[in-house]
């Protein structure tokens, strides 16, 4: 899951496998919520997003839960591959402000291995 | 990259020395964000804009400054840098903003060096 500090949480998988990252988010009031990935040296990717009135959202290869009662939020990755490792992150609009304001989670660290 | 670049990519300078750093959009989105990059810090909002010539501030705006005399380029200024501005920073966009289902689309990133 997502934490504040230096050490990112760290996932590591192998090629194939499904990979799961959570993120806890902070405001109750929050009713979007975006998954963006960061590769090295690159800006954040949208991945995926979801709304509150949603608890499970489907792409391609990636599906986001909603679970609002514990303010959770996780992204799973199917068939995991080489490619997929990267920094993870999830982000929360709450909105009542004059813009899209996202707060963005500290981010986990995923490493795929062939 | 949405459509977003930025530029320059890479820079190194001097404490005090003034800073330019450009985003230019293909979008025509009408929202337009800085952010910077830190460890243990996450994206930090530093300014955005919601339209030509209107800006405002975010979370970090201090040592900094915006302009936006054109839809597609946002421009974020370091009036004196400072060696705490050494950072990575992003340009973001959105099309509505206002909306609270608005997506925000990231540029590649500058990375400065203050020395």
């Amino acid at each position: 899951g997502e934490s504040v500090g230096l050490h990112l949480p760290t996932l590591s998988v192998q090629e194939g496998d499904n990979s799961i990252i959570n993120c806890a988010y902070s405001n109750s009031a929050s009713d979007y919520f975006i998954w963006y990935k960061q590769e090295s040296g690159k800006g954040p990717q949208f991945i995926i997003d979801i709304r509150s009135n949603m608890d499970k959202r489907q792409g391609q290869r990636v599906t986001v839960l909603l679970n609002k009662t514990v303010k959770h939020l996780s992204l799973q990755i199917a068939a995991t591959q080489p490619g997929d490792s990267a920094v993870y992150f999830c982000a929360e609009n709450a909105g009542g402000t004059s813009y899209g304001k996202l707060t963005f989670g500290q981010g986990t660290i995923l490493t795929v291995h062939p | 990259d949405a459509g977003i670049t930025q530029s320059p990519r890479h820079k190194v300078t001097e404490t005090g020395t003034p800073v330019t750093l450009r985003c230019h959009q293909t979008e025509n989105h009408r929202y337009m964000y800085w952010y910077r990059q830190d460890p243990g810090h996450g994206l930090r909002l530093i300014h955005y804009s919601y339209g030509v010539k209107d800006t405002d501030k975010g979370e970090v705006s201090d040592g900094y400054s915006v302009s936006r005399s054109k839809t597609e380029d946002f421009l974020l200024t370091l009036e004196s840098a400072t060696s705490s501005q050494t950072s990575v920073y992003f340009c973001a966009i959105s099309e509505a903003g206002r909306s609270s289902t608005d997506t925000q689309y990231f540029g590649p990133g500058t990375r400065l060096t203050v020395l």
